[in-house]
């Protein structure tokens, strides 16, 4: 089976940067994926991971480390509109979320 | 395209009814995927299909919940008799390649059982 740890709640600051970390225990791991929510939305992807190292996408890059089981999102020049709950997800043979990490950006 | 496609948006049911639950994936996806979302459980797979067949279903939770795929664009989850643990938040999923792991998410349906 998989587990994935993440913290619950991260508060951060207009304009800041902020890192939301993920561990992760899993078989025949494949990468590790990052989704955000909106209350009430759906989930959307935002990146995935399949090597080591950081990947970039605009203000969002996502990091993993297999030989330490660990990743993170890093969220640069955060806005309002980031606030939203962030997922880490881990392929194996499905996909196993973790539990979510809820972001609140302060004005 | 219009993105993956679910119905009805909000259901409100007696326990023990039956409720169906409708998903269009998006064209030329070959996988589909059904979600359970809940404040104390969080986002749970369910059940996931390519090319319309079932590959995995051990996350559905009991008897009373079945889901089909009768043709590429369309998929149904059934729960029969309702209970009011069922209700949830119940998204569905597509993705072009299960490994790159990218999937597209409907808005999802938003399941109340009294």
């Amino acid at each position: 089976g998989q587990s994935l740890e993440q913290p619950s709640e991260v508060t951060a600051v207009e304009g800041a940067i902020v890192q939301i970390n993920c561990t992760y225990q899993t078989s025949g791991f494949y990468g590790l994926s990052w989704y955000q929510q909106h209350d009430g939305g759906a989930p959307t992807f935002l990146s995935y991971n399949a090597l080591d190292g950081l990947e970039e996408t605009g203000r969002f890059s996502s990091f993993l480390s297999r030989s330490d089981s660990y990743g993170y999102l890093l969220l640069q020049e955060l806005q309002m509109k980031d606030s939203a709950s962030y997922f880490c997800a881990g392929s194996a043979r499905q996909l196993t979320f973790g539990s979510g990490t809820q972001l609140t950006v302060l004005p | 395209d219009a993105g993956v496609i679910q119905s009805p948006r909000h259901e409100v049911t007696e326990m023990g009814q039956e409720v169906t639950l409708r998903c269009k994936p998006i064209s030329g996806h070959d996988y589909l995927f059904w979600y359970r979302q809940t404040m104390m459980r969080g986002l749970e797979l369910l059940i996931y299909f390519n090319n319309n067949v079932p590959i995995d279903d051990s996350g559905m939770p009991e008897d009373r919940f079945s889901a089909k795929m009768p043709n590429a664009s369309f998929s149904t989850l059934k729960i029969q008799p309702s209970e009011p643990r069922d209700s949830a938040v119940y998204f569905c999923a597509s993705s072009l390649d299960r490994v790159q792991e990218t999937q597209y998410f409907g808005p999802g349906t938003r399941l109340l059982v009294l």
